[in-house]
């Protein structure tokens, strides 16, 4: 059972346009959402994370809204570019159990054309 | 900074054949884990180490073993290969101590292919 559902699973936007990409999780017990970002042949990499007490947070181009009562959280990137083409990953985890329940959505491959 | 480090980069294996992936950091980091990663299914947690002489399960054990060699090391072996185990898989480490979590950092993956 997926804990964390993530769409779309693809993703094409121009050059300047701003990808969201979305997740959903059921365990209220979850307090820590981070994105992963990963290149091809490349490992994930954290990109932002957010904490429920916020409802949105931002670095740089990187937005993350947070709805605690629909349980749903989401990345926007604004003013998208061929750089950003990667696969996001959506994740969450139960702080009092540390990292080691970090749940990852399926990932969203993202197309960015010039 | 190496970060973590991941052999090898590929390997091709017949089933039921054996083989260990071999996984260091050197960032002092007290956790590590090992990530499968299929198309469609995200990553999943197969073992984690939470400090140096401790593991666990995640969410995939089956068919695979580890051992966390010291601080650095965390191998993870295949004892009888079976192609379901076709996969990309990561180690990463974090500073996550109990009940904090920490960032994880990924090596950069071993392709393994089961025939």
């Amino acid at each position: 059972q997926q804990q964390v559902k993530q769409s779309p699973q693809s993703l094409i936007v121009q050059k300047g346009g701003i990808p969201i990409i979305n997740c959903a999780y059921e365990n209220t017990a979850f307090d820590y959402f981070p994105w992963y970002q990963q290149f091809p042949g490349k490992g994930p990499a954290l990109l932002i994370a957010i904490r429920p007490d916020v409802s949105e947070k931002k670095e740089g181009r990187f937005t993350i809204s947070f709805n605690k009562s629909a349980k749903q959280f989401s990345l926007h990137i604004m003013d998208s570019q061929p750089g950003d083409s990667a696969t996001y990953f959506c994740a969450a985890s139960h702080d009092q159990t540390g990292a080691n329940n970090l749940f990852f959505g399926t990932g969203t491959r993202l197309t960015v054309i010039p | 900074n190496a970060g973590v480090t991941q052999t090898p980069k590929f390997q091709v294996l017949k089933t039921g054949q054996s083989m260990t992936l071999q996984c260091a950091q050197d960032m002092n980091h007290n956790s590590m884990y090992w990530y499968r990663q299929d198309p469609g299914m995200g990553l999943r947690l197969i073992y984690y180490s939470a400090s140096e002489g401790t593991t666990d399960k995640g969410e995939v054990p089956n068919g695979y073993n580890v051992s966390r060699l010291n601080k650095r090391e965390f191998s993870l072996r295949l004892e009888s290969a079976a192609p379901s185990q076709t996969s990309v898989y990561f180690c990463a480490s974090s500073e996550a101590r109990g009940w904090s979590t920490g960032e994880l950092f990924f090596g950069e993956g071993s392709r393994l292919t089961v025939l």
